[in-house]
């Protein structure tokens, strides 16, 4: 089986231009979730979606936004970008049952200049 | 304060150790308790999962979880210069997806 897939692996932006990233679950999960992770913050959650709606959301600003298609793939938005936005954006899977395990993806590596 | 804490290391041990890592967490509501493990530039990979206080053993891994004084542990045996890479624990709610990870801890170790 197939695992997470992110889409792209690393992304070189200027601050306020915005940013997409996509990611695919694995197959039959229908949770996606989101973290940022940087070396002074470590992995903080941004949101997770299932079956389309956003189920949780993190403490991030209104400039961090994402959806999720009904084929369970899953995009993530930042608008005007700023240079702390830089980071390791990782994406986890789960089928949101019972044991609740969440897979992850090799993450997008965003810097901002 | 943080809600999960993780001592950052790193810890450098020599091929063949035991190595032993700990989180300690404040919110009781968490429920399930997991250790990812993450090598340089990849994703963090589930290596143990548990549920309640006790232990839990898979191949060389044990995941140990006291939920009366809130510290949870990873025991590696037999580690292997392969095992260098950063040991984050991780636990969230009864309900919900929401993972709060500790800051991770770097290991090394040594042929």
């Amino acid at each position: 089986k197939a695992g997470v897939t992110q889409t792209p692996r690393y992304l070189i932006k200027t601050r306020g231009q915005q940013v997409t990233l996509s990611c695919s679950p694995i197959s039959g999960h229908r949770s996606v979730s989101w973290y940022q992770q940087t070396p002074g913050q470590g992995l903080q959650f941004l949101f997770e979606y299932f079956s389309e709606t956003q189920r949780n959301k993190g403490n991030f600003p209104g400039r961090f936004s994402g959806r999720q298609f009904s084929n369970s793939r899953s995009e993530m938005n930042v608008s005007t970008l700023e240079l702390g936005d830089s980071a390791l954006y990782l994406c986890a899977s789960s089928n949101r049952t019972g044991a609740d395990t969440q897979y992850f993806g090799p993450g997008t590596r965003l810097t901002v200049l | 304060q943080k809600e999960v804490e993780q001592d950052p290391g790193p810890l450098s041990v020599p091929e063949g150790a035991i190595v032993s890592l700990n989180c300690t967490y404040s919110n009781s509501a968490f429920q399930y308790f997991m250790w990812y493990r993450q090598y340089s530039r990849k994703g963090p990979e589930l290596l143990m999962y548990t549920y309640s206080s006790g232990n839990k053993e898979d191949g060389r891994f044990t995941a140990q979880v006291d939920k009366s004084s809130k510290y949870i542990s990873l025991f590696i045996r037999d580690s292997q210069p392969s095992d260098s890479a950063t040991y984050l624990c991780a636990m969230n709610k009864a309900a919900g997806n929401k993972l709060t990870f500790g800051g991770g801890t770097r290991v090394l170790v040594k042929p």
